[in-house]
């Protein structure tokens, strides 16, 4: 059975504070590791796809890194903000086809 | 602006009282995605449809269905909601690139579907 986990379930952070969270996956087989930020009643928006070992992805404050050898990913936000407070979902495309997801890390970012 | 957009948002129905959720696409997208989300639990892809061809994820229960009239509209029925089906139902659509599951999927907001 493939699995996906994030790490940490969930994470309370300070106005300003700079966070990361894990994504471990699978290191056989290897496609595709997605990044997707859900806020409450919103739609999930999807910040990366990461196809290559050693990928660093960059989104204004938010960036990613990838390591397929080991099997994860790390997302990282410098500097958060109370509109960063959302769940961080990650998933995994191998060759079952299909992308897998991890829990998701719920980020709340108090002012 | 082109978007996934899901109705209803929220859904009850009885236990055993068959439901559809509908799902529809203004990006013209190739691929469109059913995906189940229990509490605390990841995202569960039910199946998908590639154009025309649907295809069916080996553990999605025959409770499940689908059907794609056009390339803008996708619908999820559940023939005999349980209880165990009450969950955030999510849709998705992606192009159909070279790489599998490497192209970006474009999530609408969900339905929550509660059975009574």
């Amino acid at each position: 059975i493939l699995n996906v986990e994030q790490s940490p379930q969930s994470l309370h952070v300070q106005e300003g504070d700079s966070t990361n969270f894990t994504c471990s996956f699978p290191s056989s087989n290897f496609y595709a590791l997605h990044w997707y930020r859900w806020e409450t009643a919103k739609s999930p928006e999807a910040l990366f796809v990461m196809t290559l070992n050693g990928d660093e992805k960059k989104k204004g404050r938010i960036s990613a890194t990838l390591n397929t050898k080991e099997g994860y990913s790390y997302l990282y936000i410098k500097g958060s903000q109370p509109e960063d407070s959302a769940t961080y979902l990650c998933a995994f495309a191998g060759s079952q086809g299909n992308l897998i997801f991890g829990k998701g890390t719920k980020l709340s970012v108090k002012p | 602006d082109a978007m996934v957009i899901q109705n209803p948002r929220y859904q009850v129905t009885q236990f055993g009282k068959p439901v559809t959720l509908s799902c529809s696409q203004t990006l013209n997208h190739n691929v469109m995605y059913w995906y189940q989300q229990k509490s605390s639990q990841a995202p569960k892809l039910l199946f998908h449809y590639y154009d025309k061809d649907f295809n069916n994820e080996a553990d999605t229960p025959d409770n499940f269905q689908s059907r794609r009239p056009n390339t803008s509209f996708c619908f999820l029925d559940i023939r005999s909601p349980g209880l165990g089906d009450a969950a955030m139902y999510l849709c998705a659509t992606s192009r159909a690139g070279g790489g599998a599951y490497s192209e970006t999927q474009y999530f609408g907001p969900g339905t929550r579907l509660l059975v009574l």
